[in-house]
């Protein structure tokens, strides 16, 4: 079946030590997002990339960056993690202007 | 980006209909209505998707009022399964790209 995967569903990492989330999709959709959800709260949007063409939201901190090396795979790179980064992340895909389609997450561990 | 409200919480017998609301005062024309549902420790998963006319699928029913100004999504029989955050989002049909979610309501399923 196509579908969105996400590597691995669970990562503990160290304070301030440097983490990478992956994901991976077989739907061939040209879009692809990360979401930061904390407990308890809604997904918020932290980046996508339309094709190569990258887009950051306002508010997302600079320790967060991503790369797409092709159309499959998207990477979120945290720099530094801190405590306040303990997380689930969502990656999704999208075609433009369709509905989205989202992998199971990652659940971020900081200590 | 047009905004949606959403009861926080809201609970059902099970076996029963379910209604769950959301206001979207702010909708454009040209603004889809996507509904999305996140179970405990899942990422979101699609529902439905409307413009203006109402919609039937095996999950759920739409509908959309004629002013476009709120819609309701219907749970014809409501299960232990459907336990779920259901969230109510726009998506800005050709040109939008990008998923904000409101807080959703929280869905209780009561035995």
């Amino acid at each position: 079946d196509a579908m969105v995967i996400q590597n691995p569903r669970y990562q503990v990492t160290q304070f301030g030590k440097p983490v990478t989330l992956s994901c991976s999709q077989t739907l061939n959709h040209n879009v692809m997002y990360w979401y930061q959800q904390k407990s308890s709260q809604a997904p918020k949007l932290l980046f996508h990339y339309y094709d190569k063409d990258f887009n950051n939201e306002a508010d997302t901190p600079d320790n967060f960056q991503s790369r797409r090396p092709n159309t499959s795979f998207c990477f979120l790179d945290i720099r530094s993690p801190g405590l306040g980064d303990a997380a689930m992340y969502l990656c999704a895909t999208s075609r433009l202007g369709y509905g989205y389609t989202f992998g199971s997450g990652t659940r971020l561990t900081v200590v | 980006d047009a905004k949606t409200t959403q009861p926080n919480s809201m609970e059902s017998n099970e076996e029963e209909p379910v209604h769950l609301p959301c206001n979207h005062s702010t909708i454009s024309g040209t603004d889809y209505i996507h509904w999305y549902r996140q179970l405990p420790s899942q990422g979101p998963e699609y529902v439905i998707h409307g413009l203006t006319s109402n919609v039937n699928n095996r999950m759920a029913s739409l509908a959309i009022a004629e002013d476009r100004k709120s819609s309701t999504l219907i749970l014809h029989r409501a299960t232990l399964r459907d336990a779920a955050v259901y969230y109510c989002i726009l998506l800005r049909g050709n040109t939008g790209n990008q998923f904000y979610f409101g807080t959703g309501t929280s869905l209780t399923v009561i035995p």
